[in-house]
């Protein structure tokens, strides 16, 4: 089975902080991808990489960085958290087509 | 980008079937028509996918319309497991991977 995890559950920072979220997946996918999910408003894509060292901005990248510096590892930055950046955020990763999600991080910035 | 429409809720009683509906009256020819679900607490999971012909897996069956322009995912028997948010995604083979979704249909199954 493919495992996609994500380092914390939960997690709460203060504001200004710098937080880093990671996301490891065990099957050797070229594509991995970050996504935060807020009420009323969906999952919407922060970013994705389609191989190591390569990034893509999605649809709201502003606040946001990514490191993929191996195949398997995809890290989402907050270089200065925020209020309005408390949200649930979910990593994926695929092959083709078909997306494998982790449970997720909800990440409160007080 | 193409879009679906779903409604935004639905209910079902245990062990009957259930039919979800999706629209999605521009959807191009690359299209390929994706469904996802999550369950409460938990990251979406993939559910099934198709281009032009009827699908089935050990989850769930795809049927889509002839011209394309609406699908309808069935649950042959629901269980109180299957309770979830179901999305309908339109993935453009041209633009590699990337999934956008909407508000899905959050399904309640009565016991």
């Amino acid at each position: 089975d493919v495992k996609v995890t994500q380092s914390s559950r939960y997690l709460v920072k203060r504001t200004g902080e710098k937080v880093f979220l990671e996301c490891v997946q065990d099957m050797d996918h070229e594509n991995m991808f970050w996504y935060r999910q807020d009420p009323g408003l969906g999952l919407r894509l922060i970013y994705f990489s389609y191989d190591v060292k390569m990034k893509e901005k999605g649809d709201i990248p502003e606040g946001y960085s990514v490191s993929r510096e191996k195949k398997e590892r995809f890290s989402l930055i907050l270089e200065s958290a925020s209020t309005n950046q408390t949200s649930m955020y979910l990593c994926a990763s695929s092959w083709t087509g078909e997306q494998y999600f982790g449970p997720g991080t909800r990440l409160t910035v007080t | 980008d193409a879009k679906t429409t779903q409604p935004n809720s639905m209910e079902s009683n245990e062990e009957e079937p259930v039919h979800l509906p999706c629209n999605h009256s521009t959807i191009s020819g690359t299209d390929y028509i994706h469904w996802y679900r999550q369950l409460p607490s938990q990251g979406p999971e993939y559910v099934i996918h198709g281009l032009t012909s009827n699908v089935n897996n050990r989850m769930a069956s795809l049927a889509i319309a002839e011209d394309r322009k609406s699908s309808t995912l069935i649950l042959h028997r629901a269980t109180l497991r299957d309770a979830a948010v179901y999305y309908c995604i339109l993935r453009d083979d041209n633009a590699g991977n990337m999934l956008t979704f909407g508000g899905g249909t959050r399904l309640m199954v009565k016991p």
